[in-house]
């Protein structure tokens, strides 16, 4: 059981725009900004924002994140043949002194 | 290019030792945070430990699955990290990734390794 929650599957076709929520509680989403990887299945997970909604240098401005209260998002414009992967949310949770995720979601690009 | 490569990864019985290396180029690895990853087959990430930069006390956090188990250190001078595990469980197997801290300010891990298999099994 993974500490944030994610819908464990996500699906857009081509152009679409999709979103990925990420539900948390006061010690770590409320309290801590969060940060989205992406995986491709059989690679190592890469950083895709940071800060909520910084995007590192090289991830397309397709990408986007925002956090409210105790929530984030992931949002993916112009959705392309190459997103499809596993995207995770976490975030430090001040509570059990770690980093915690969520369990994932698998976005298919139909 | 900025790289992380982890080493060390096999087939261990349960109640037994295995260590693994991070080696890093690319960057100035003192002043880095890093941190260590897992994830079973087919299950999601989940955090291991990290332990900070000498400027920040070198000081190490880990999760309670491995506490008192697995120890994290670092060699500034070799750029090396390392993971001691020591009586590893079933529920250890697992592809290890070690990672970057991407600066003081933020607990996000912009550079990760290729990651390396840790199977315990009798």
């Amino acid at each position: 059981q993974s500490v944030l929650t994610q819908p464990p599957s996500a699906s857009g076709t081509p152009g679409q725009r999709v979103t990925i929520s990420c539900s948390g509680s006061s010690s770590n989403i409320g309290s801590n900004t969060v940060n989205w990887y992406q995986q491709v299945p059989g690679t190592a997970p890469k950083l895709l924002i940071y800060s909520n909604n910084q995007r590192p240098s090289g991830v397309p401005d397709r990408f986007s994140g925002s956090k409210s209260g105790t929530s984030a998002s992931l949002a993916i414009s112009g959705l392309q043949s190459e997103d499809e992967a596993d995207y995770y949310c976490a975030a430090w949770d001040d509570s059990l002194n770690g980093v915690v995720f969520g369990g994932g979601t698998k976005l298919t690009v139909l | 290019e900025v790289q992380l490569v982890e080493s060390g990864g096999g087939l261990v019985k349960p109640g037994r030792s295995l260590r693994l290396s991070c080696t890093a180029s690319g960057f100035t690895f003192g002043e880095y945070a890093m941190s260590w990853f897992r994830q079973a087959p087919g299950r999601g990430l989940e955090w291991v430990g990290f332990i900070r930069s000498k400027a920040y006390g070198g000081t190490i956090e880990y999760a309670a699955s491995v506490k008192g188990r697995f120890t994290i250190s670092r060699d500034d001078s070799k750029s090396i990290a390392y993971l001691q595990m020591n009586s590893l469980k079933i529920e250890d197997t697992a592809v290890y990734y070690c990672t970057r801290l991407i600066s003081s300010s933020s607990i996000a891990f912009d550079i990760w390794g290729q990651g390396t298999m840790v199977t315990v099994s009798s």
